[in-house]
């Protein structure tokens, strides 16, 4: 296992809430990414952050925002939140940003919106 | 733009069985290739990664991958597999351009049975 850890592991909201997903970098990595993995379906980028800002974006509207901290910890933030954003959602850690680094992945939450 | 293409999304074999699984990639620059592979209930794993050099790369447990430029593929294959191998496998790309963004696939679902 990696040394990248997630909270909560599973999370209930309904339409229209607000959620925040964490997320703990392994030792010495200062680069974050996150991902959205519906059901079925692979993993899809979000966002990534580097040494506290944001680094390249996906597809995703604005009420999906995130935060990466000094100790290069990270949340994503999902306001108005909707059904089809029901997913396992991911992050991912590393050195600096590039190409070929590996990445390292949380266990992910599960978000269920009813 | 980048897609990955994961052409099946159920194997199922017998144990001792050789696999492959397949992955076929579209750019329009040089890539990154990857497989990640997700056990029930956890986030992903790094199996084995195609930078540079040589085209054959091999994993720790018998895995190995063939990067093809002509064919644009990166197919997976082991000659003989355990039920420990029961997970799903995710080919991912990325490119040099934007620092770490992996492309992923639908990921297949690799079933070995007795």
């Amino acid at each position: 296992e990696t040394g990248v850890t997630q909270s909560p592991t599973h999370l209930i909201k309904t339409r229209g809430q607000q959620v925040t997903l964490r997320c703990s970098s392994q030792s010495g990595h200062n680069t974050v990414s996150w991902y959205q993995q519906a059901l079925g379906q692979g993993p899809q980028f979000i966002f990534q952050y580097y040494r506290e800002e944001e680094n390249g974006r996906g597809n995703f509207p604005p009420r999906f925002s995130g935060l990466q901290f000094p100790n290069y910890s990270s949340e994503l933030n999902v306001n108005a939140l909707e059904l089809d954003d029901s997913a396992l959602y991911l992050c991912a850690t590393s050195g600096v940003p590039s190409s070929y680094n590996e990445q390292f992945f949380g266990p992910g939450t599960r978000l269920t919106v009813l | 733009a980048q897609s990955v293409t994961q052409l099946d999304s159920q194997v199922p074999v017998f144990e001792e069985a050789p696999v492959e699984l397949r992955c076929n990639y579209s750019s329009s620059v040089s890539v990154y290739l990857f497989w990640y592979v997700q056990y029930p209930n956890q986030g992903l794993q790094l199996l084995l990664k195609y930078l540079s050099g040589s085209t054959l790369v091999e994993s720790i447990n018998g895995f190995e991958a063939e990067f093809n430029k002509s064919q644009t593929s990166f197919h997976l294959r082991k000659p003989s597999v355990h039920i420990s191998d029961t997970a799903e496998y995710f080919c991912a790309v990325s490119i040099g351009s934007t620092l770490g963004r992996l492309y992923f696939g639908r990921g297949t679902q690799l079933t070995v049975w007795p």
